[in-house]
């Protein structure tokens, strides 16, 4: 059964650092690409960018509005993906998703369950 | 970046009636890209319909899509309680940036 589970729920202060992680089992985690969506309260789905792990070198790519704000990459060894920040900001407050590709343009066809990222001082 | 506009915003109809949701894209693209999801509050997205007018598995047939170019879209036959949601088109030809649109909240009237 594929799954993708979620790191928990984190509130952070502006300024810090954080990465959250998605933890895949059920499939060959190499060949499928994972992305990230961002929902802020209240709001529509948001494509961050996504991350084919491949066996060799990984194939990275953002959408325009999050290239340079977060920083996405996968651990192949665990079987696992993150998605990190290096200084959060209050509207960085938003339920992330993780979500399984099975090309870089085919379906999602398998989600996480959501990490809620609070920013508040 | 294509743009995809819902209508309406919000939907208010009774179990039984039929729904139509509408997502028009700025720019025409393939309808092979082309996905319809319903999210419930505290829930991930479920993929309905992809390619325009498949049906994901699972997804009873009283949902339906149609559509090409720039405009698309998405039927509910008759409604059930379960089917009061948020609806999402989103276009996936064009990586990274696979856009959704705003949505349409489905309400019971």
């Amino acid at each position: 059964e594929v799954q993708l589970v979620q790191s928990g729920a984190e509130v952070k202060k502006p300024g810090e650092s954080l990465k959250i992680s998605c933890k895949a089992s059920g499939y060959t985690f190499s060949n499928y690409w994972i992305g990230w969506v961002r929902q802020m309260p209240g709001k529509g789905l948001e494509w961050m960018g996504i991350i084919y792990p491949g066996d060799s070198d990984s194939d990275i790519r953002y959408s325009p509005s999050f290239r340079g704000r977060v920083t996405i990459s996968a651990d192949k060894s665990i079987s696992t993906a993150y998605l990190q920040w290096s200084s959060l900001k209050g509207s960085d407050t938003a339920m992330y998703y993780c979500a399984r590709k099975v090309g870089v343009n085919a379906i999602v066809d398998y989600w996480g369950q959501g990490t809620l990222v609070t920013v508040s001082s | 970046e294509i743009v995809l506009t819902q209508s309406p915003d919000t939907l208010s109809l009774s179990p039984g009636e039929k729904a139509t949701l509408s997502c028009r894209a700025s720019e025409s693209f393939t309808s092979t890209y082309l996905a319809w999801y319903q999210q419930k509050p505290g829930q991930a997205p479920r993929l309905l319909l992809y390619a325009t007018s498949s049906r994901a598995s699972g997804i009873p047939d009283r949902f339906s899509g149609s559509g090409s170019g720039t405009d698309f879209t998405l039927t509910i036959s008759r409604l059930e309680p379960e089917d009061f949601a948020v609806y999402y088109c989103q276009q996936y030809g064009r990586s990274p940036n696979y856009t959704f649109g705003q949505g349409t909240k489905l309400e019971i009237k």
